[in-house]
Order: structure tokens, then C-alpha cells, then sequence
């Protein structure tokens, strides 16, 4: 069975500083993986998508990689900022056709200014 | 715009009652989904939809149920046989080329038991 792990479960970093946000995943055959944030009580944004013949994919200053061997994906952000203050959601798609994802219980992500 | 619209946006129900969560959109998306999130425990797969008049069971579908009569609507009702139904539900869609775009969310609602 499918699992996501996301650690840590919360992180607080000075502004500016780069970072980067884990997920692990148990099943290597997977079909995509996504990245959402997410604010307080608030649906959940995509932020980048890899399917699984790519090694990463960037918008603006956030960049997402993927390793399926290891099972690992991860995603970087540059330069944070207050504003990126939000959880943070991976979720992986199982073999094609499925339609269903699994998703992390999430990083929950806080820039001091 | 395109996008998914969830209401109401917070909903209180009464021991014992039935309620319908209402889901919409207009991306001209063939899949739809519930999920139920809860603290700590991420994203819950309730049911979802692939076709109209066709759908799933997700992980957690006892005590609720839904229709898929129409392309862009996705209604979850939340039965009184759903024991815990205090939390967030979040709707969301995908078209075919869900591979290249992914997930799109809804808003969420906001089920409190009173």
C-alpha cells in the first residue's frame, strides 16, 4: 500500500532563507506527483506537477524534483518569503488510470519577517 | 473564470440529520472527488467520479453518499450514519490529461455537528 510522508511537520525559518520541503513516498511505480499549498482554511493551490518521466519542474522561485528510485520528492523554495507562510501538500498518483491520489499530512511552513 | 465553487462555505448539522454539500464546476472536467481532511491526518478519499452517472467508493465512503447526474455537478451528502462528521470536505476535479494538470480544489466546507 501507497504511503506519503512528509517531515518535518513544521518549520519556521527567517525571511530570506532558502529551504527545502520533503516528501517520501513507499511505492516507486507511481504515475505523477503534485505540490499544493495550502492557507488556513482554505482550499488547497497546485503549485507544481512531475509526472514520472521527469526529474523536476520550476515556477518562479519554487523548484520540485523528483527521485523515484529512492522515492522522494522535494521541494525547494528560494529566497522566502512571509507570504509563503502556508502548508505544504505532496501527493502522488498511483499507475496510470487510477485516478486517485495519496496525499502527505502535510509541512506546515512559517516565515518570520 | 474557470474553477470549482464549494458551498456553503461553513455548514452546522443537528444530530440525526442529513446534509448536502454542494460541489460545482466549469473546467469541463470528467473526474470529480471528495476528500475529508482532518488535523494531522492529511486528505481522506471519500468518493469520486469518473463519468456522470458513475462513481467509486474512496477509502472512508460509509456514511456518505453522492450523485453524478450531471457533468459539472458532484453533491456529497452527509448521512446521519457518518458518526465523526465534523471537518473539512474539499471537492476537486481533473480533466483526461489530468498528467499534465493535475488536481484543481474547491474552496472547502466546513461541517460542524451541533
Amino acid at each position: 500500500k501507497q504511503e506519503v510522508t512528509q517531515i518535518p511537520a513544521a518549520l519556521s525559518v527567517p525571511e530570506g532563507e532558502n529551504l527545502v520541503l520533503n516528501c517520501s513516498f513507499t511505492d516507486s511505480a507511481i504515475y505523477n506527483l503534485q505540490w499544493f499549498r495550502q492557507d488556513p482554511g482554505k482550499g488547497l493551490t497546485s503549485l507544481l506537477l512531475i509526472q514520472s518521466s521527469q526529474r523536476e519542474q520550476t515556477s518562479g522561485r519554487l523548484n520540485a524534483s523528483l527521485d523515484k528510485s529512492s522515492g522522494r520528492s522535494t521541494l525547494y523554495i528560494a529566497a522566502s518569503q512571509p507570504g509563503d507562510s502556508a502548508t505544504y501538500l505532496c501527493a502522488v498518483d498511483l499507475f496510470r488510470g487510477t485516478y486517485k491520489y495519496i496525499f502527505g499530512t502535510g509541512t506546515r511552513l512559517k516565515v518570520l519577517a | 473564470d474557470g474553477g470549482i465553487t464549494q458551498s456553503p462555505k461553513y455548514l452546522f448539522r443537528k444530530e440525526g440529520q442529513n446534509v448536502t454539500l454542494s460541489c460545482e464546476q466549469n473546467l469541463n472536467h470528467d473526474a470529480m472527488y471528495w476528500y475529508r481532511q482532518d488535523p494531522g491526518q492529511g486528505l481522506r478519499l471519500i468518493y469520486y467520479s469518473q463519468i456522470v452517472n458513475d462513481f467509486q467508493k474512496g477509502d472512508i465512503a460509509e456514511g456518505y453518499s453522492v450523485s453524478r447526474e450531471k457533468k459539472e455537478s458532484f453533491p456529497l451528502t452527509v448521512t446521519s450514519a457518518q458518526k465523526n462528521p465534523t471537518a473539512f470536505y474539499l471537492c476537486a476535479s481533473s480533466s483526461r490529461e489530468y498528467n499534465i494538470y493535475g488536481y484543481t480544489f474547491g474552496s472547502g466546507t466546513r461541517l460542524t455537528v451541533v
